[in-house]
């Protein structure tokens, strides 16, 4: 069966400050992307971040980076200086390449920013 | 151009009673998805519909049901309520399953009370 976990239901970081998001996932498949999503409190979920697993380059966004290793299934987010507005729930998500699937998420991490 | 729209935003129903939730989305986006938001649970994939057809089917009971009409726009019905249903229902959008690299776009979601 197709999961995604992650192991760290909540963490905090202090303002400017660099935070690690732990993300594994377990496929059979080669082909397929992951993905970080952001959903601030009482707001829409956003896409942070998308890998494709044939990339061996790990995706960056400014200050939100990946570690993929694809032959762990493991693929971190991190989060550089870190701000007030990164004050959010990230969920790690998988989905199968060029098949009409669904995308699985893992349960989330909640992130606080202490100022 | 105009991003996915869920309506009711909020909602309060008993026991018992039916709720029928509605999902516009982005506009040439054919694909649209469910998802059930618990603080337990995380997010629960319930179906997926393209081109009016539910293409993918999470694990929800029968009282779970949705449709897609010829316009994209989507609705979920949850018949004979529990207490349990009570959730943050998600929609979300996409062109056509990995088109664009698979990404979701998302609704700000509809909330269920149930008492």
């Amino acid at each position: 069966a197709q999961t995604v976990t992650q192991s760290q239901p909540e963490m905090s970081v202090q303002e400017a400050e660099t935070v690690t998001l732990s993300c594994t996932y377990d496929t059979s498949e080669s082909d397929y992307y992951l993905f970080w999503y952001k959903q601030p409190p009482s707001r829409q979920m956003i896409l942070v971040i998308r890998q494709e697993a044939y990339k061996q380059q790990n995706a960056t966004e400014n200050r939100f980076s990946v570690n993929f290793q694809k032959a762990a299934k493991s693929f971190s987010l991190k989060i550089s200086d870190s701000q007030l507005g990164d004050a959010a729930m990230y969920f790690c998500a998988y989905r199968i390449l060029n098949r009409d699937d669904k995308i699985i998420f893992g349960k989330g991490t909640r992130l606080h920013i202490l100022p | 151009k105009a991003g996915v729209t869920q309506t009711p935003r909020y909602l309060i129903k008993t026991r018992g009673q039916q709720v029928t939730l509605s999902c516009s989305p982005i506009s040439g986006h054919r694909s649209v998805s469910w998802y059930q938001q618990t603080p337990g649970q995380g997010l629960q994939f319930l179906f997926e519909y393209f081109s009016e057809t539910q293409r993918n089917k999470g694990n929800f009971p029968g009282r779970f049901s949705g449709r897609q009409f010829s316009n994209s726009r989507s609705e979920m019905n949850v018949s004979t309520l529990e207490l349990g249903d009570s959730a943050l229902y998600l929609c979300a959008s996409s062109y056509s399953g990995t088109e664009a690299g698979g990404e979701l776009f998302f609704g700000e979601g509809s909330r269920l009370t149930v008492l």
